[in-house]
C-alpha cells in the first residue's frame, strides 16, 4: 500500500538555524499537506499544495511539492522557539478514498535559545 | 481554533471492554474523518464518514466502527478493546465538494487501555 517516508525523526537547531523536513511517497499524490503538532496538542492544518512543482510561503515557512508530486519539502528560516513540534506531511493519492490521508511520521523539531 | 469539538478528552478503559467517542464537526463541514495516533506516531485513517455514510476506511479491524448523524457530528465505537488501542483519537472535519479536501482536527481524546 501507500506509504510515506519523513525525514529525518528529529532535528535539533539553534535559534536562528533554518529547518528542512523532507517527505517521499511511494505513489504519486494527488495533493499533500502539512500539519504542525505542539507537544501534548493535535495536528494543526499549515498548507495544502495540488500542483505540481508548487512553491508556496507562509512568512518564514516555504512547502514545495516536487515535479513528479511524489515528494515534497518545508523549509524554516532562522528559526524561533515557537517553531518547537513535530511537523507531518500527509498525502493522498489517487486510488485512494477521499478520505485517506496518509501520514508520515513526523520530524521533532527542538530549538535551543 | 478550528470549531472541532471531541468529548470526552480523557477515557481510561480495561482490555474487552467497549467505548463510544464523540467528535462535533466544525459549522459548515459535512465530512468526518476519524485517526488514531499511537505514541510518537503519525496519525493512521480509521475511516470518513460523508453524509451519514462510511467513505473510506483504512487498515483497522470491524471492531472499530462508526456513526455519523444529520447534524454532522460522528461517533467512533471500538468494541473488544485491546491494550493496543490506548492512542489519541483524532477527529477531522473537512467540506466535500468534490475537490481536495483540507481536513481540521480537533483536540482529540486520550485513550488509556489497562
Amino acid at each position: 500500500g501507500q506509504q510515506v517516508m519523513q525525514i529525518p525523526q528529529y532535528q535539533h537547531v539553534q535559534e536562528g538555524e533554518d529547518f528542512t523536513t523532507y517527505c517521499n511517497s511511494s505513489t504519486t499524490l494527488s495533493n499533500i499537506q502539512w500539519y504542525k503538532q505542539r507537544p501534548g496538542g493535535h495536528p494543526v492544518f499549515l498548507i495544502q499544495l495540488v500542483k505540481s512543482g508548487e512553491v508556496k510561503k507562509q512568512k518564514r515557512l516555504t512547502f514545495q511539492f516536487g515535479e513528479a508530486k511524489k515528494n515534497s519539502s518545508l523549509h524554516i528560516t532562522a528559526t524561533q522557539t515557537t517553531d518547537v513540534g513535530t511537523y507531518f506531511c500527509a498525502g493522498r493519492d489517487y486510488g485512494g478514498s477521499q478520505g485517506n490521508l496518509i501520514f508520515g511520521k513526523g520530524t521533532k523539531l527542538s530549538v535551543k535559545p | 481554533e478550528t470549531g472541532v469539538t471531541q468529548s470526552p478528552t480523557h477515557l481510561i478503559k480495561t482490555r474487552g471492554q467497549q467505548v463510544t467517542l464523540r467528535c462535533s464537526s466544525q459549522s459548515g463541514h459535512n465530512t468526518v474523518s476519524w485517526y488514531q495516533q499511537a505514541l510518537g506516531q503519525g496519525p493512521q485513517f480509521i475511516f470518513q464518514y460523508y453524509r451519514e455514510e462510511e467513505n473510506g476506511r483504512g487498515n483497522f479491524p470491524p471492531r472499530f466502527s462508526g456513526l455519523q448523524f444529520p447534524n454532522y457530528s460522528s461517533e467512533l465505537n471500538v468494541n473488544a478493546l485491546e491494550l493496543d488501542d490506548s492512542a489519541l483519537y483524532l477527529c477531522a472535519s473537512s467540506l466535500n465538494v468534490g475537490g481536495p479536501e483540507t481536513q481540521y482536527f480537533g483536540p482529540g481524546t486520550r485513550l488509556l487501555v489497562l
